[in-house]
């Protein structure tokens, strides 16, 4: 199965600027997706990064917040902009990919703990 | 849309107990992976275990096991001998592969989780 990093793993950030988070996959992957997951709460998708084109976004996600950039196969980053305490989670990337005859998985990153103050 | 549904937000278990996470699921599709999370405090998403919905036989993974029943869309985790290592947040989660020439497919949908405290 692929493997990710990424990066930072955590990080306090004063409310007003952004952080860029970033992955990067072992192998090829057409799609990553990009998770938000607030305190307390379940995994909600933000985003799928499609590498060659603008990043879905789901209900709720708007690019001017959350761009995202796939400059190739192996890489995106999910950019959190103009922070405000409401934005304080960790943030997942995650990519699925087939595993032969054990079917299909996803695999996640290790996940950005965000706090805005 | 498909969702995905945990009715259970909290549950414990004796050490060396057997304990069954519950979680329903609503789709369309007739072809559909199924998949049980783990998340420690770590924050790091452990796949547990996962069933294809084509096959009828129920998953197994050492002490997890799953009891898929495809009509009644039901998809419950079953933790045997308890370890205070099972403490986590377990997810339920479901996901329609796009195809299976292709390396990605559609994005998973979460319940809302199952938060498992192993009493000593």
């Amino acid at each position: 199965s692929a493997v990710i990093s990424q990066k930072p793993s955590r990080d306090i950030c004063q409310r007003g600027t952004s952080l860029t988070i970033q992955c990067q996959v072992d192998s090829q992957v057409t799609m990553m997706f990009w998770y938000r997951q607030q305190p307390g709460q379940s995994l909600t998708l933000i985003a799928t990064a499609n590498q060659g084109s603008e990043a879905t976004y789901e209900s709720g996600f708007v690019i001017d917040k959350f761009p995202i950039s796939r400059p190739n196969l192996t890489f995106s980053t999910l950019t959190v902009s103009n922070m405000s305490p409401e934005d304080s989670s960790i943030y997942l990337c995650s990519v699925g990919h087939w595993l032969g005859r054990e079917g299909y998985g996803y695999t996640f990153g290790s996940g950005t703990r965000l706090t805005v103050v | 849309a498909q969702t995905v549904t945990q009715s259970q937000p909290e549950m414990s278990v004796q050490e060396a107990e057997t304990v069954t996470l519950s979680c329903t699921y609503d789709t369309s599709e007739s072809d559909y992976y199924l998949f049980w999370y783990k998340q420690p405090p770590s924050r790091q998403m452990i796949l547990v275990i996962r069933q294809e919905a084509y096959k009828q036989q129920n998953a197994t993974e050492n002490r997890f096991s799953v009891n898929f029943q495809k009509a009644a869309k039901s998809f419950s985790l079953k933790i045997s001998d308890s370890q205070l290592g099972d403490a986590a947040m377990y997810f339920c989660a479901y996901s329609t592969p796009r195809g299976r020439r292709e390396t990605s497919g559609s994005r998973l949908t979460f319940g809302e989780g199952t938060q498992l405290t192993v009493n000593p």
